[in-house]
């Protein structure tokens, strides 16, 4: 699997807008790019994916580079509830593990 | 919604027992996965299993491991015997078999093996 590149935490301010950012400069044409996030111990919760199109979905915007090389995950309002670590993991389809790293650590603050 | 489920959610252990940790994936998922995190470290892979066989494995899943779907709607994983090192959360996943195979967590278990 490529690798990711993300900054190890960061903060956000409680009701403005998250962005996340991503590299993936290895990326291959085949490869989707997938956000999680993990809420102190608990199962990771997948968020949103993508191969090349921006998506939006009800928890999350996906905006990719044209060229694919990184990627952004906004959180449109950011709340308290969603301070967790943010993964960021590019995986080819079908039946394929997820390689976590270590993420981005964020911390929603009021 | 549909959810991955894990029983039980803690589970202790002597070292050199065997236990196994049980899963109901989604009901209509084909794909299941096994992932294990040790306190304060990365999620690691272990197992996927697809069509009732293996599909593939780290390098942790050793001959220590072994996972079964023994009814169509139950996935467990069965650690022979347990060392220290065995304590984690580990988390089953399931995803659909289409393209796009999504996978979701369940809850975790944590195993302490004492």
């Amino acid at each position: 699997d490529a690798k990711t590149t993300q900054p190890p935490s960061m903060d956000c301010a409680e009701g403005r807008a998250a962005n996340l950012p991503c590299n993936h400069s290895t990326i291959s044409g085949n490869e989707y790019v997938y956000w999680y996030r993990q809420i102190h111990s608990q199962g990771p919760q997948y968020i949103i994916h993508g191969l090349k199109n921006n998506e939006t979905n009800e928890m999350a915007s996906l905006i990719i580079t044209e060229d694919r090389k990184s990627s952004t995950l906004i959180l449109p309002h950011a709340t308290l509830r969603d301070t967790a670590v943010y993964y960021c993991i590019v995986r080819s389809g079908g039946n394929n593990r997820l390689a976590f790293g270590k993420g981005n650590q964020v911390v929603v603050i009021p | 919604e549909p959810e991955v489920t894990q029983t039980p959610s803690h589970q202790v252990t002597q070292m050199g027992q065997e236990v196994i940790l049980r899963c109901v994936p989604i009901s209509n998922h084909l794909y299941f996965y096994w992932y294990r995190q040790i306190l304060g470290q990365k999620v690691e892979f272990l197992v996927s299993f697809y069509n009732n066989e293996i599909s593939e494995k780290s390098e942790i899943f050793d001959d220590q491991f072994s996972v079964e779907r023994p009814d169509g709607s139950n996935f467990t994983l069965k650690i022979r015997s347990t060392k220290l090192e065995d304590s984690a959360m580990y988390f089953c996943a399931s995803g659909d078999a289409g393209l796009v195979d999504t996978q979701y967590f369940g809850p975790g278990t944590r195993l302490t093996v004492l």
